[in-house]
């Protein structure tokens, strides 16, 4: 079936740096989200993007938090500066529109020293 | 306030016997209800989903009963098999526009053979 790639699959960093999540989303895809999972949580929804913009964010979404989606390459998420608490899994998920099924990726786990 | 609540965190069964998974929902504007099931280590992927509109979603051996008055959901899975280990979850899709979806906490399941 249609896949979601994530890249890298674990990134670990120091605090305050800037990390960059990549998410290869299924091609014919428009509907881009971000969701945060901590080992043994649920997963909260971050963000969701289309048409190169946000259209909702969550409060975890914060202000050190972006995405971008350049020239339809990978579905990025930034981090600039890194804080401890931002150690979780994100997983990536895209959709063809809105009330079609979301396909999520396998995660990227983040741990922030 | 956890808008989808998901009973009971884990869960054992015998291969053979009928599992019991529940969700329960705050957000009235809640609309479609699709379950997810994640294996270790690898990404959700929809299992079956509900709307509004029906009481019962039947795909094999899951089931989804909804009693859409006290704004509970249960999947049944019969026959269960070892090979439905896994984390199941619920989540809820308001009329929002966005596609966000709102995930429960999961529940472990494992089936002993």
């Amino acid at each position: 079936g249609p896949k979601v790639l994530q890249i890298p699959s674990h990134q670990i960093i120091d605090m305050g740096q800037m990390v960059t999540l990549n998410c290869d989303p299924v091609s014919n895809h428009l509907y881009f989200y971000w969701y945060k999972q901590i080992l043994g949580q649920q997963m909260e929804f971050l963000v969701n993007f289309y048409n190169g913009k946000v259209m909702e964010k969550s409060k975890l979404f914060k202000d050190q938090f972006s995405v971008e989606r350049p020239d339809g390459s990978y579905f990025t998420l930034k981090i600039q500066p890194t804080a401890l608490e931002d150690s979780a899994v994100y997983f990536c998920a895209s959709s063809f529109s809105i009330n079609e099924r979301l396909f999520f990726g396998h995660g990227t786990k983040l741990s922030v020293l | 306030q956890q808008q989808v609540r998901q009973s009971p965190q884990s869960l054992t069964v015998w291969e053979g016997e009928t599992t019991i998974l529940n969700c329960s929902y705050e957000d009235s504007t809640f609309d479609y209800f699709p379950w997810y099931r994640q294996f270790p280590g690898k990404s959700p992927a929809l299992l079956i989903a509900i709307s509004l509109v029906s009481n019962k979603k039947e795909d094999g051996r899951f089931t989804i009963f909804f009693n859409k008055r006290e704004k509970k959901l249960s999947l049944h899975i019969t026959d269960s098999q070892p090979g439905d280990s896994a984390t199941y979850f619920c989540a809820a899709r308001g009329n929002t526009n966005t596609g966000k979806l709102t995930f429960g906490d999961g529940t472990v399941l494992t089936v002993k053979p």
